[in-house]
């Protein structure tokens, strides 16, 4: 496809793991990157990976990439209400970096 | 370290009419972008700046938007004259890191009546 996509919505349960998706279109994108965006606010870098890797931990965060498929997932452990927020999957294509639509977070009590 | 300003935060205005959003990047920032983002969508670049040279504007339309940045630092984004469709936010991103990480500013909302 022409677009990174992403699902839309994901609602999960506090302290549950959310897993957010992402398909991007070029193998060759050097680094593919996950942003959140809060309400009235820009996005906000969480982790990138490098192309050349297929995992990547940072505390509750866990990148996976599988880079056959041209598949990206974002994984956080123990969600918060505090996470609930829009997350954009991007990735560096000739030189620009091109985002998804989004996937709306939210997280229940 | 403070981050990327922007101004105004909201603008209502009628089509037709002219608008200017005003970006200031992170100091040492040397590449700038400019991007829209469409309620429900993810950001599309406008326009990108290395220093006050243009690297790429091939989405801008040109024929009502225009960018600049003079001096290498601050830089506007105009449109004349606005139509219903660019009601959408104006976000502002500077960078300078090897892995093109881009910071963000807070964004201008437009909405065009």
């Amino acid at each position: 496809g022409e677009d990174v996509e992403q699902s839309l919505f994901l609602s999960v349960r506090e302290g549950d793991s959310s897993v957010i998706n992402c398909t991007y279109t070029d193998s060759s994108s050097t680094y593919l990157y996950w942003y959140k965006q809060e309400p009235g606010a820009g996005l906000q870098l969480l982790t990138y990976i490098f192309s050349n890797m297929d995992m990547k931990q940072d505390q509750r965060l866990t990148v996976l990439l599988n880079k056959k498929d041209k598949h990206l997932s974002l994984r956080i452990a123990d969600t918060q209400t505090g996470d609930s927020a829009i997350y954009f999957c991007a990735e560096t294509y000739n030189n620009d970096m091109r985002f998804g639509a989004g996937t709306r977070l939210t997280v229940k009590p | 370290e403070a981050g990327v300003a922007q101004s105004p935060r909201y603008k209502i205005i009628e089509k037709r009419q002219s608008v200017a959003f005003w970006c200031n990047p992170i100091s040492g920032h040397a590449t700038l972008y400019w991007y829209q983002q469409i309620l429900g969508q993810g950001p599309k670049l406008l326009i990108q700046f290395q220093n006050n040279g243009v690297v790429d504007d091939s989405q801008l339309p040109k024929d009502r938007f225009s960018a600049e940045r003079l001096k290498g630092v601050d830089s506007t984004l105009k449109i004349q004259p606005a139509k219903l469709e660019d009601s959408a936010v104006y976000l502002c991103a500077s960078g300078a890191t090897t892995y093109n990480e881009q910071f963000f500013g807070p964004g201008t909302r437009l909405t065009v009546l």
